[in-house]
């Protein structure tokens, strides 16, 4: 069985740019969590997607958003790059609600010039 | 207000050595449940072992136990045996409702293990 997988593995964009990273959820699982981490600091919740809905988003601007596919497969979107959206982004999934744990995948690393 | 906190940015472990990594949280809620990851530098979050507030035992999995006291509030890691690959941040977490939204990190604590 396949962990998550998340595309691409680093990413390089100026400021004012969009930049859009991909994760693709255990096979099953129907939620996908986005997270931010920046340097040197724990994780920040951003998105939730669920059966193709956003559930709920974090203390973020507009700039962020996403949405999930039919496959649950699911894309975040960062619009007008700014220099601190430079972080690694990581993406999970539980296999149900109430389980007691998600998996994470490897992570795309944004850097913003 | 802080849910999570990891008092220790840094520790040192000796090879095969036991260590400790501290974690206290804040809740009202009864219900809740406390997770240990480890981030090695490739950045993928690997989930080690959880402990639900109402499992009277500590969680145990391999060489990774969870010392849970709950009066105190803490949660602690305890690694026995400590291997080179053991060298990583290492975030407590807590998720308060049945959904990972509600989920809060600490700040993490970078192990490095000494040969």
């Amino acid at each position: 069985e396949a962990g998550v997988t998340q595309s691409p593995t680093h990413l390089i964009k100026t400021r004012g740019q969009q930049a859009t990273l991909r994760c693709s959820p255990i096979s099953g699982h129907t939620s996908v969590y986005w997270y931010q981490q920046a340097l040197g600091l724990g994780l920040q919740f951003l998105l939730w997607y669920d059966e193709g809905e956003e559930r709920n988003r974090g203390n973020f601007p507009p700039r962020f958003s996403g949405r999930q596919f039919p496959n649950y497969s699911s894309e975040l979107n960062v619009n007008a790059l700014e220099l601190e959206d430079s972080a690694l982004y990581l993406c999970a999934s539980p296999f149900q609600e109430a389980t007691d744990t998600q998996y994470f995948g490897p992570g795309t690393r944004l850097t913003v010039l | 207000a802080q849910k999570i906190t990891q008092t220790q940015p840094g520790m040192f472990v000796q090879e095969k050595e036991a260590v400790t990594l501290d974690c206290t949280y804040d809740t009202s809620d009864q219900s809740y449940g406390l997770f240990w990851y480890k981030q090695p530098s490739s950045g993928e979050m690997i989930f080690l072992i959880y402990q639900g507030s109402y499992d009277e035992q500590n969680a145990t999995e391999g060489r990774y136990s969870l010392n849970f006291q709950k009066a105190r509030k803490s949660a602690n890691l305890v690694i026995s045996a400590s291997q080179l690959g053991d060298s990583a941040m290492y975030f407590c977490a807590m998720r308060e409702g049945l959904s990972f939204d509600d989920m809060r990190f600490g700040a993490g604590t970078r192990l490095t293990v000494k040969p």
